[in-house]
């Protein structure tokens, strides 16, 4: 149980193009899903935390008009990279969380982003 | 402010050798702790979590994990590597806001040796 699936897993576009990242939870459902992004042989670094319904809260120094995130029903997330640049590329990878304390976040399997 | 560290940025063990990934953390409140491993191009995958009750937690693996309060550590160990072990581990702490946010750790990469 507790899959999420994140599509695509890869995409390479040329500047200026937006690209779209989905996240679906798909045996449960995500009161609350996760935006991150990983640099190379780094950490997680957390972009935004999606409620189902509601306008995301972005972290400190994200751009919300750069990274639009949308979570319109309780499986599905999405991000959307608007007029991508080189500086954009990276490893971006969503979670989804049922909205219990005890509850883990479940991963997706990440989304290489490369902007020519 | 909670923090997680992870000592040991690279961990090497020979395969069949016990496997010993430290994690320490603090938290004004009783922690939700979780370890995860990366593999190459891939997302996390939850190895093993610890909320409430027994403090040693047995993950998919053979992956187990202790809680010590007294020393503010969930390290993670092995009894005997494989070579389909190597790979990115990652420890966390759920925030104490209620937001089902996590703070991770920088991460230790797990090299084993044949």
């Amino acid at each position: 149980g507790a899959v999420v699936s994140q599509h695509p897993s890869w995409v390479i576009c040329k500047s200026g193009t937006s690209v779209k990242i989905e996240c679906r939870s798909l045996d449960f459902q995500a009161t609350t899903m996760f935006w991150y992004r990983q640099f190379p042989k780094q950490s997680l670094m957390l972009m935004a935390t999606s409620n189902e319904g509601s306008k995301a809260t972005y972290e400190q120094g994200v751009e919300k008009d750069k990274f639009l995130i949308n979570h319109a029903s309780l499986t599905l997330s999405t991000l959307t990279v608007t007029s991508a640049h080189p500086e954009d590329s990276s490893f971006y990878i969503c979670s989804a969380h049922r909205g219990q304390n005890n509850q883990p976040q479940h991963f997706g399997d990440g989304t290489r982003l490369s902007i020519l | 402010a909670q923090s997680v560290t992870q000592l040991g940025s690279h961990v090497s063990v020979s395969e069949g050798a016990l496997v010993l990934l430290r994690c320490n953390y603090s938290s004004s409140v009783p922690p939700y702790l979780f370890w995860y491993v990366q593999y190459p191009n891939q997302g996390l995958q939850l190895l093993l979590k610890y909320t409430t009750g027994a403090t040693l937690v047995k993950g998919i693996n053979g992956f187990e994990a202790e809680f010590k309060k007294s020393e503010t550590s969930f390290h993670l160990t092995k009894p005997s590597a494989h070579m389909s072990d190597a790979a990115e581990y990652f420890c966390a702490v759920s925030v104490e806001d209620s937001s089902y946010k996590l703070i991770f750790g920088s991460g230790t990469r797990l090299l084993v040796r044949p």
